[in-house]
């Protein structure tokens, strides 16, 4: 099956830097990779996503690359803010049947400090 | 609430009892699915259904149980064969046509063992 690495596990940032979140993946055919945003006790909720046929995808101050080739993704918050603060969730379609059963990275807890 | 709903909010569950977790939606999606979130371990599948009157285990079946007799409905059952069941819940549901769309959360269950 399906298998999601991401890194870093924790990260913390000046306000108005950017942050880079990167995830790797193991099914060669998945094709759909969503992000998530979980703020501290709350539902996570989907901020962007891209499909295999698409190698970058931006809006606003947040954005995602896709290397099929080297089979990593990764997120990119511009200009961050406070309330970038929580943690954000990758994860990735397999390719090989299940639905849209999505298989999730471990999280990277992110903090924007002023 | 989303358009998916899950109850109750805090559960408690003494050694060896059952308990059930509630999760309801009415956004006509076809599939459904259950995850358990742990600190520093993202969000693991437990049990996933595509259609009415079937489902498929996940990567962390073993003392869980499903049933899924309505499409709106997807109640999740942690017997006590689960050895750990202290954790958070997330119930979500997708569609399925097409296959590339991310999940839409219910706001969890913290289950906790007493």
């Amino acid at each position: 099956g399906e298998n999601v690495e991401q890194h870093p596990s924790t990260l913390s940032v000046q306000e108005g830097d950017s942050a880079v979140i990167k995830c790797t993946y193991s099914d060669s055919a998945s094709n759909y990779f969503p992000w998530y945003k979980q703020e501290l006790g709350k539902r996570p909720q989907l901020i962007i996503d891209i499909r295999s046929n698409v190698g970058e995808k931006k809006d606003q101050r947040i954005a995602v690359t896709l290397n099929k080739t080297a089979k990593h993704f990764s997120l990119h918050i511009t200009e961050t803010q406070p309330e970038d603060s929580a943690v954000y969730f990758c994860a990735a379609r397999g390719g090989t049947g299940g639905g849209n059963k999505l298989t999730f990275g471990t999280g990277t807890q992110l903090k924007v400090e002023l | 609430d989303g358009g998916i709903t899950q109850s109750p909010k805090y559960l408690f569950r003494k050694e060896g009892q059952n308990v059930t977790l509630s999760c309801e939606q009415n956004l006509n999606h076809d599939a459904m699915y259950w995850y358990r979130q742990d600190p520093g371990q993202g969000l693991r599948l437990i049990y996933y259904s595509q259609i009415v009157n079937d489902f498929q285990k996940g990567d962390i079946a073993e003392g869980y149980s499903v049933s899924r007799e309505k499409k709106e409905s997807f109640p999740l059952t942690v017997t006590s064969a689960q050895k750990n069941p202290t954790a958070f819940y997330l119930c979500a549901s997708s569609i399925l046509q097409g296959g590339l769309y991310g999940y839409t959360f219910g706001s969890g269950t913290r289950l906790t063992v007493v």
